[in-house]
């Protein structure tokens, strides 16, 4: 399977607790994407990689919530002191530079639970 | 209010109807305008892309822009089962790189 992967599909965690998930994008891409998508709601940008480069982040990426993307390949997601409103699915796409936001492929995504 | 504004439904139609789908947004600078399907618990999958306004087609799929209205559609033809699935209009300006997706609509085709 060549398309974006994530890890792990499923976590449920108490508040307070911290977690990472991880992304590997589609091998050739170099633009990393990461969304946040609530129950009924259409996802929502959260921030993005060129190569190891952090080049945007939205308000949503409060304090507690950390990206990186170490080696310009693989990112992961850290979000520290967990909260109940952070319970949702947390979404990774991948693009080529040249295609831009328009040729974003996204993974299956993460799902957070916290109790 | 929102930047993009799509009807949540759900919406169920009988299998074979034609499906129309559609998205309003504020932002004139969206110049790339897309439908992403996703399927329950697994992550968006694109499916149409358009430039700025006009029509595109792509087999039972047309999408169409309308920028002076600031209106996109989707149109499904001979609508199938397997379309059942939430359909997310998203956009975005010349030179960004992020998606704005309106809320998504649950769409369902019955047999």
């Amino acid at each position: 399977d060549t398309g974006v992967s994530q890890d792990p599909r499923h976590k449920i965690t108490k508040r307070g607790q911290n977690v990472t998930f991880r992304c590997d994008p589609i091998s050739e891409h170099n633009r990393l994407y990461w969304y946040r998508q609530t129950l009924g709601q259409g996802p929502e940008f959260l921030t993005y990689f060129q190569n190891e480069a952090q080049l945007e982040k939205s308000r949503l990426l409060s304090d507690r919530f950390s990206a990186e993307r170490p080696k310009g390949s693989f990112s992961t997601l850290e979000i520290q002191r967990t909260e109940q409103g952070d319970s949702a699915m947390y979404l990774c796409a991948s693009s080529l530079e040249l295609a831009g936001a328009r040729g974003q492929f996204f993974g299956p995504g993460t799902r957070l639970t916290v109790l | 209010q929102k930047e993009v504004e799509q009807d949540p439904g759900p919406l169920s139609v009988p299998e074979g109807a034609i499906v129309s789908l559609n998205c309003t947004y504020s932002n004139s600078a969206f110049q790339y305008f897309m439908w992403y399907r996703q399927y329950s618990r697994k992550g968006p999958e694109l499916l149409m892309y358009t430039y700025s306004s006009g029509n595109k087609e792509d087999g039972r799929f047309t999408a169409q822009v309308d920028k002076s209205s600031k209106y996109i559609s989707l149109f499904i033809r001979d609508s199938q089962p397997s379309d059942s699935a939430t359909y997310l209009c998203a956009m975005s300006a010349r030179g960004a790189q992020k998606l704005v997706f309106g809320q998504g609509t649950r769409l369902t085709i019955n047999p």
